[in-house]
């Protein structure tokens, strides 16, 4: 079946402009991340899915960043009034619950976002 | 929050010579797992240890879980170009996995 797909995959945007990205699980996947990756570095974590709820937005770097999921699928990230240090590749994972403390589950990636402000 | 340490951030070896690396947290971990990102790619899962002191092993890749489930290590016998990419460990938080913050291996040929 398909993967985790992410569009678009290339993203160019002035600075002050508002983007959004979107993200298409796993069919069935319950459980939706977000995560940004900077040039050379690590995965930083954004923001989590159950279902339609995200029950934790503290990752989110500000309040210019936005995230939804309508249906327990597609899921969009927005970022408002974009700056050049949002510039990364951001990638979504699904998986088929959410990871805790009793039980973790293999993470399925996309092949991200490239987004870059000018 | 959870945080997993790496360690080397970066590795250069030669075609043939092993490759280990490291990862350490300061709490008892759940579980923890192992990713793979290729150059230019998106991260990709290759293990899940559970058990205290479990050792598994895929190939010329050799994952262990430390007896106090404190640390992980990931092991490359005889590396190969198609080893290049950088590794993350990724531990079990309260709802989320924590990833560490990758070694990036380089072989050279």
């Amino acid at each position: 079946g398909a993967g985790v797909s992410q569009s678009p995959s290339n993203k160019v945007t002035e600075k002050g402009k508002d983007v959004e990205l979107r993200c298409d699980p796993i069919s069935g996947h319950t459980a939706l991340y977000w995560y940004r990756q900077s040039l050379g570095q690590g995965l930083e974590f954004l923001i989590y899915f159950q279902g339609n709820s995200a029950p934790d937005k503290s990752g989110l770097p500000s309040d210019r960043f936005s995230a939804e999921r309508t249906g327990g699928s597609v899921s969009t990230l927005t970022i408002q009034r974009t700056q050049q240090e949002d510039s990364a590749v951001y990638l979504c994972a699904s998986s088929l619950e959410v990871s805790g403390r009793s039980s973790s589950y293999e993470q399925y990636f996309g092949p991200g976002t490239r987004l870059t402000v000018t | 929050g959870q945080q997993v340490m790496q360690i080397p951030q970066y590795q250069h070896v030669q075609e043939g010579e092993d490759f280990t690396t490291y990862c350490n947290s300061s709490t008892t971990l759940s579980n923890i797992q192992w990713y793979k990102q290729r150059p230019g790619g998106h991260p990709v899962f290759l293990i899940q240890l559970v058990k205290s002191g479990e050792v598994k092993k895929q190939k010329r890749l050799t994952f262990q879980f430390g007896e106090a489930k404190k640390n992980s290590s990931l092991h490359i016998t005889a590396t190969q170009t198609t080893d290049v990419g950088t590794y993350f460990c990724a531990a079990t938080g309260a709802n989320n996995l924590f990833f560490g913050t990758g070694t990036r291996l380089t072989v050279i040929p």
